[in-house]
């Protein structure tokens, strides 16, 4: 089976301009996930959908990062206006519906450098 | 939230067993203990978990103690492929998400 896809898979912007984001899950995957990995550090959750609805963005600073997931299926994540701390890969996993023992599966990243 | 401890990085002869631990001492009951990895440049790669009861497939074996509060991965034969980041993950209690920490860097050496 197809496994969890991103793009762009890298990405240079200045500070202040805005990125987004693309992922689609594995196909019938009903959970997703958006985690930030800064380099050395291991992931974080930023947010999590369960299907089209959000199940926990606590993380997720929202004077500058938003996510959607309109359709329950693909979601983008959003940056506007990037700071340079907010260079870093940033990863999309899915599950199959989120409870129990869930193995997520991630994508390849995309990576950020803000100038 | 259960945290995990690990050695922040590992040599390993190639042909030779890997074995990574892991402590998570605050784990509570129903936290199961996930293993991932990451090569460079990609998006960390499932292993293997488990709650109790050791567990084997075919990348690797997972021994858990008794009392849950360590665990060991074991991969049998390392290769040089084998070289990443090894992430022990528990997940947060009641919400199936996973913390991850800094990781074991595994140097697989010719």
């Amino acid at each position: 089976e197809a496994g969890v896809a991103q793009s762009p898979r890298y990405k240079i912007i200045e500070k202040r301009q805005s990125v987004a984001f693309w992922c689609n899950p594995i196909s019938g995957h009903a959970t997703l996930y958006w985690y930030q990995q800064i380099l050395g550090q291991g992931p974080k959750l930023l947010i999590q959908f369960q299907n089209n609805g959000v199940v926990d963005d606590s993380q997720l600073p929202k004077d500058r990062f938003s996510a959607e997931r309109l359709k329950g299926v693909d979601s983008t994540l959003k940056i506007q206006p990037a700071k340079l701390e907010d260079s870093a890969v940033y990863l999309c996993a899915s599950s199959l519906d989120g409870a129990g023992q869930e193995t997520q599966y991630f994508g390849p990243g995309t990576r950020l450098l803000v100038l | 939230d259960a945290k995990t401890t690990q050695p922040t990085s590992m040599d390993c002869a190639e042909g030779r067993a890997a074995n990574l631990p892991c402590n998570h001492s605050t784990i509570s009951g129903n936290e199961y203990v996930y293993w991932y990895r990451q090569i460079h440049s990609q998006g960390p790669q499932y292993i293997i978990h488990g709650l109790k009861n050791n567990e084997t497939n075919e990348m690797a074996s997972l021994i858990i103690t008794e009392d849950r509060k360590s665990s060991t991965l074991i991969l049998p034969h390392a290769t040089l492929r084998d070289t990443a980041v090894y992430y022990c993950i528990a997940e947060e209690a009641g919400t199936y998400k996973y913390i991850f920490g800094t990781g074991t860097r595994l140097k697989v050496l010719a």
